[in-house]
């Protein structure tokens, strides 16, 4: 079945770094557009990062951009999100989420939402 | 960015009974295409979000027919018809039509 996996997250101190990663199974990964999206304990859902099905393209929310580089890897079927520079408000689960439509450009990839998410993987930045 | 705003923020409710939920956009959602882009997103408690519908009344595989959307323009709702126990959760409407997508606050939905 179509899933998706991140791992990565932890504890760290303001400043630091930290790579999550999010295999895909199930799907041809390397067709769709893939977000990063974000929940800061308590609160609401917050879009952090889109890379298009081939990589070409990359966008960010500008509370993260300059900080933050999404990659994909479709040799791995994998997601990444490398963080940097890291403030306590980056402290949040970090979902990765998949486009619903096959290739597409970037700028339609919120049309349908998010048709598949992960789990989740919690980043929390401490010191 | 479009803003999106959500009412009521909390919403008991009584098993069996409908409930609705109200979303607005800062601006209209109807897309130069034509469409309007305009999902729903149900998040169980512990669980990650889950779509439940997009284009403002297409329900995706597998949401029981209870749950409906409609609305148009800055206008939206989601309609429970008969609220059932694993309704509770907090849902989230989510605008696609304008750059870059933008999540309503959330409606937490619990059993009175």
């Amino acid at each position: 079945q179509v899933q998706l996996v991140e791992s990565g997250g932890g504890v760290v101190q303001p400043g630091r770094s930290l790579r999550l990663s999010c295999a895909a199974s199930g799907f041809t990964f390397s067709s769709y557009g893939m977000h990063w999206v974000r929940q800061a304990p308590g609160k609401g859902l917050e879009w952090v990062a889109v890379i298009s099905y081939d990589g070409s393209n990359k966008y960010y929310a500008d509370s993260v951009k300059g900080r933050f580089t999404i990659s994909r890897d479709n040799s791995k079927n994998t997601l990444y999100l490398q963080m940097n520079s890291l403030r306590a408000e980056d402290t949040a689960v970090y979902y990765c989420a998949k486009v619903p439509q096959i290739f597409g450009v970037v700028m339609s990839y919120y049309y349908y939402g998010m048709d598949v998410w992960g789990q989740g993987t919690t980043v929390t930045v401490s010191s | 960015d479009v803003v999106m705003t959500q009412s009521p923020l909390s919403l008991p409710v009584t098993l069996g009974q409908p409930a609705s939920i109200s979303c607005r956009s800062s601006q209209s959602l109807v897309h130069s295409d034509g469409n309007t882009y305009l999902n729903w997103f149900q998040q169980r408690p512990g669980q990650s979000p889950r779509r439940l519908i997009y284009k403002v009344s297409n329900r995706d595989s597998g949401v029981p027919d209870r749950f409906s959307g409609s609305g148009s323009g800055t206008d939206f709702t989601l309609k429970i018809s008969r609220v059932e126990a694993e309704d509770v959760g907090v849902y989230y409407c989510m605008q696609g039509t304008h750059w870059p997508g933008t999540f309503g606050p959330g409606t937490k939905v619990d059993i009175k």
